[in-house]
């Protein structure tokens, strides 16, 4: 069965720094990867998706890498502003499936 | 990409009463699901809506408790019966579209509480 985990589960930083978010995977035959931010209350917005022949896919400031082989994606959000502030979720679409699976969330505070 | 409307946003219920929500898709999709978010948690996948038959619920979810129609492939409702407050939570009506290889979208949710 498929586990995903995200790491740290919340972070605070001042605006204007680099970040990395992490997201891992125990199970590599993956059909694709998807980043999404959600607003408190709110549904999900997409951010980027991986497809699992990829390696990398950029958005403005964001940038997912996928290292399939070591189950890890990376979400890098450079030059972090206070409206970055939000949850940001991993979903993982097993090969052969509709259905992925999400991990927890890693929230994110980005203060002035 | 396509657009999702959830009505209602947020509701506030009275034990032991239903409700439902709607959730309406600007173009046809081949897929929708639902999912519910506890308070804190990430989404559990409740079932999958199938336009003309019965939905694919998972494990632990039951039609009796969260009966679901897809009467089109633009429109499904999700109701939520006989509730009480542990059904205290955001729904989410997701779409997936055309190839497979497309992204999957969400609707802003139905945060419903229970008194």
């Amino acid at each position: 069965k498929q586990e995903v985990t995200q790491i740290p589960a919340a972070l605070s930083v001042p605006e204007g720094e680099n970040l990395v978010l992490n997201c891992s995977f125990t199970d590599s035959a993956i059909y694709n990867l998807q980043w999404f931010r959600q607003d408190p209350g709110k549904g999900l917005t997409s951010l980027l998706l991986i497809q699992s022949s990829q390696r990398e896919q950029t958005s403005g400031r964001l940038n997912a890498s996928l290292d399939k082989s070591s189950g890890r994606s990376t979400l890098y959000i450079a030059a972090s502003q206070p409206g970055d502030s939000a949850t940001y979720l991993c979903a993982v679409r097993p090969r052969g499936s509709y259905i992925p699976t999400f991990g927890r969330g890693t929230s994110l505070i980005v203060h002035p | 990409s396509a657009v999702i409307s959830q009505k209602p946003s947020r509701d506030i219920c009275q034990r032991g009463t239903s409700l439902t929500i709607q959730c309406q898709v600007d173009s046809q999709v081949t897929m929708m699901f639902w999912y519910r978010q506890q308070p804190g948690q990430s989404l559990t996948l409740i079932a999958t809506a199938n336009q003309g038959s019965e939905a694919t619920y998972e494990s632990g979810f039951v039609i009796d408790k969260f009966p679901i129609s897809r009467p089109n492939l633009t429109f499904s409702t999700l109701t939520v019966s006989n509730m009480s407050p542990e059904d205290s939570s955001i729904y989410l009506c997701s779409v997936q579209e055309g190839q497979s290889n497309q992204p999957q979208h969400f609707g802003d949710g139905t945060r419903l509480s229970i008194l």
